[in-house]
């Protein structure tokens, strides 16, 4: 069975630039999650959608990032404009129910240079 | 201030020795989930304990939740290479926080 599908798996861009990072849940789950882990602060939840609805989204940075999740089997995160200091690792991951069990994607690592 | 605190940050062992690594907060947990993470990937969920005072033992892997429910304990028999990761707590409101992370390295 396919895992959570994330794309792209790497990304460079400049300053300035909006990124769109994309994430497949695993077929029959119903929450979805955005992570995002750097050194400095580990992994940190940005956003926790249960049935395609924001549950809570006060992980996320600011106005600059935004989450959606149209259908149950697509949600992307977008960051418009990109700063270098959003350069970490971002995962999705999915669950069935509660966040009690949740499978991780292979994470999109994003360069902002 | 982080949530779940996890020690030691960095633990660094010869093969077939045996280790332990915590899982420390102030606040009490409903369930607290283990996590290993090898580089490159996501972390995988190795277990969740529920109960305070639960054991759960995955092979070589013993896994112990506090009995009141605010810490928890990974202890590893005869260390391997492949045990080699970031191993990480998970917890809290809603279980949705992630500990600091203990970085284990196995030397073969």
């Amino acid at each position: 069975d396919a895992g959570v599908i994330q794309s792209p798996r790497h990304e460079v861009t400049e300053m300035g630039q909006e990124v769109t990072l994309r994430c497949k849940p695993i077929s029959g789950h119903n929450s979805l999650f955005w992570y995002r882990q750097t050194m400095m602060r580990g992994l940190e939840l940005l956003i926790y959608f249960n049935n395609n609805v924001p549950i809570d989204d006060s992980g996320m940075p600011e106005d600059r990032f935004s989450a959606k999740m149209p259908n149950a089997s697509f949600s992307t995160l977008k960051i418009q404009p990109s700063e270098p200091r959003d350069s970490a690792v971002y995962f999705c991951a999915s669950s069935f129910g509660g966040p009690e069990t949740q499978y991780f994607g292979p994470g999109t690592r994003l360069l902002v240079l | 201030t982080q949530l779940l605190e996890q020690s030691p940050q960095f633990l660094s062992i010869q093969e077939g020795e045996n280790l332990t690594v915590y899982c420390n907060s102030s606040s009490v947990f409903s369930s607290l989930q283990w996590y290993r993470q090898e580089p490159g990937e996501g972390p995988v969920l190795l277990v969740t304990v529920v109960t305070g005072g639960e054991v759960k033992k995955l092979k070589r892997l013993t896994f112990q939740f506090g009995d009141a429910r605010k810490d928890s304990s990974l202890h590893i028999t005869a260390a391997q290479p492949g045990d080699t990761g970031l191993y990480l707590c998970a917890g809290g409101p809603n279980n949705l926080f992630f500990g600091t992370g203990t970085r284990l390295t196995v030397i073969p």
